[in-house]
């Protein structure tokens, strides 16, 4: 038990779509970061935030937004959701900026896309 | 840019040591870490280990970085069938944001 909860668990979406995916950090995590897990992959970095400030991008499109809140809750967006964006999302939230802190991660929620 | 290379598949028998390899090309890397992925679950930290260490070791866990080959090692010892699972090698440089490169992951078959 990470204490970081994501929501939905499962999502199905048709092609052309929006979605937004959510996360609840544990309270004082004040950096957030979202990452994509295709079937049998690694997790990619999407982006991360701090401080309610986008803080960092991985090779990801501009219809991949998101948003962080001072409740320590923050949001994946998709628009114009593709076949490919099908895949396990992850956030993870740390207690501060750095490498050696550590991510506690959710259970993820799974998007397909249909 | 960064890669992370892991091989996809080891079986080991329950009790004996295990060895997941793991190769990264980004010598700016500064930590590097070993997570654990159960079935419908999230990442779980298991050790990390900062670049300028040979060695680290947690009780049944020793990890081995070879810093000149880019090599990175996880040991489990006395491994257990709770050990099943898929692990992921990952790095991240140093900088202003913690953007962590992990590897395709090594499933891990522990056989009673």
């Amino acid at each position: 038990e990470t204490g970081v909860t994501q929501s939905p668990t499962h999502l199905i979406k048709t092609r052309g779509q929006q979605v937004t995916l959510r996360c609840s950090s544990q309270s004082g995590h004040n950096t957030v970061s979202w990452y994509q897990q295709a079937l049998g992959q690694g997790p990619q970095f999407i982006f991360q935030y701090y401080r309610e400030e986008e803080n960092g991008r991985g090779n990801f499109p501009p219809r991949f937004s998101g948003l962080q809140f001072p409740n320590y809750s923050s949001e994946l967006n998709v628009n114009a959701l593709e076949l490919d964006d099908s895949a396990l999302y992850l956030c993870a939230s740390s207690l501060a900026l750095g490498a050696s802190t550590e991510a506690f991660f959710g259970q993820g929620t799974r998007l397909t896309v249909v | 840019g960064e890669d992370v290379e892991q091989s996809l598949f080891l079986s080991v028998r329950e009790g004996d040591s295990s060895v997941i390899n793991c190769t990264y090309t980004d010598s700016s890397s500064t930590y590097l870490y070993w997570y654990k992925q159960e079935p419908g679950a999230g990442l779980q930290l298991l050790t990390y280990i900062f670049s300028n260490m040979d060695m680290k070791q947690d009780q049944r866990l020793t990890v081995l970085l070879n810093k000149k080959d880019k090599h990175l090692s996880l040991r489990i010892a006395d491994t257990q069938t709770g050990d099943s699972a898929i692990y992921f090698c990952a790095e991240t440089p140093s900088g202003g944001y913690q953007k962590v490169t992990f590897g395709t992951g090594t499933k891990l078959q522990v056989i009673p």
